[in-house]
């Protein structure tokens, strides 16, 4: 079975950069997509965007392109999302969820990574 | 590309049932048969209940149920119980050469 594990709740300042991951174990990640959620809080779930493994190809939800970079490491199986400059509007949960390549939906959770950007 | 629509909020004594809808458009609900559903309890992450609208993941009890017609898909929880109590979430492919997914706005299901 595949286990998400995410990186540890930050604290950050606006215009600062952040970094944060999601690595997989029980399988080879080749052959999976990895998407990334926003939850802001007290609020739905958003799709943020998707990287493939095998290519580290990246679709990205138009109200995130170009604020946010998705990517991967094939060889610790993990993937990151990571943002150049941050905004207090940017404070939310952020949750990793995996799927394997012709699948339509997603089977596995991280259990999310709280983001906090605070003055 | 627009969030599924769903109501606020459902709700049902236990055992009773429960329906919730999700509406979307034939870019995405009534374009694919793929939608699915995520149960997310306060401070905990999504947890997959439904998946290709009707089929239930290994270990979800059979009282969760998918149906879809037209643009709207609906989950079915039958036999209410108190740990149903939680926000639902609907998820569609929309085919996008962007993200190629969309979440429904939530509803939370509260047993009364």
């Amino acid at each position: 079975e595949v286990q998400l594990v995410q990186s540890g709740a930050e604290v950050k300042q606006p215009g600062e950069s952040l970094k944060v991951s999601c690595q997989g174990s029980g399988d080879s990640f080749t052959n999976y997509w990895v998407g990334w959620v926003r939850q802001m809080p007290g609020k739905g779930l958003e799709w943020i965007g998707l990287i493939y493994f095998a290519d580290s190809g990246t679709r990205y939800s138009p109200s995130f392109q170009g604020h946010v970079t998705i990517s991967a490491d094939k060889s610790i199986s993990t993937a990151f999302l990571q943002w150049s400059s941050l905004r207090a509007s940017d404070t939310a949960m952020y949750y990793c969820a995996s799927t394997m390549n012709g699948k339509t939906y997603f089977d596995y959770w991280g259990q999310g990574t709280l983001v906090t950007v605070s003055s | 590309q627009s969030a599924l629509t769903q109501p606020p909020s459902a709700s049902g004594s236990p055992g009773q049932s429960v329906t919730i809808s999700c509406t979307g458009t034939s870019s995405d609900v009534g374009g694919y048969n793929y939608v699915s559903w995520y149960q997310q309890h306060p401070g905990k992450a999504p947890k997959l209940m439904i998946y290709e609208v009707s089929k239930r993941p290994s270990g979800v009890p059979d009282r969760f149920s998918g149906s879809k017609s037209g643009n709207t898909a609906s989950l079915t929880v039958s036999g209410l119980q108190a740990e149903d109590e939680a926000d639902y979430y609907c998820s569609s492919y929309a085919g996008s050469n962007s993200c190629p997914y969309v979440f429904g706005t939530g509803t939370k299901v509260i047993v009364l």
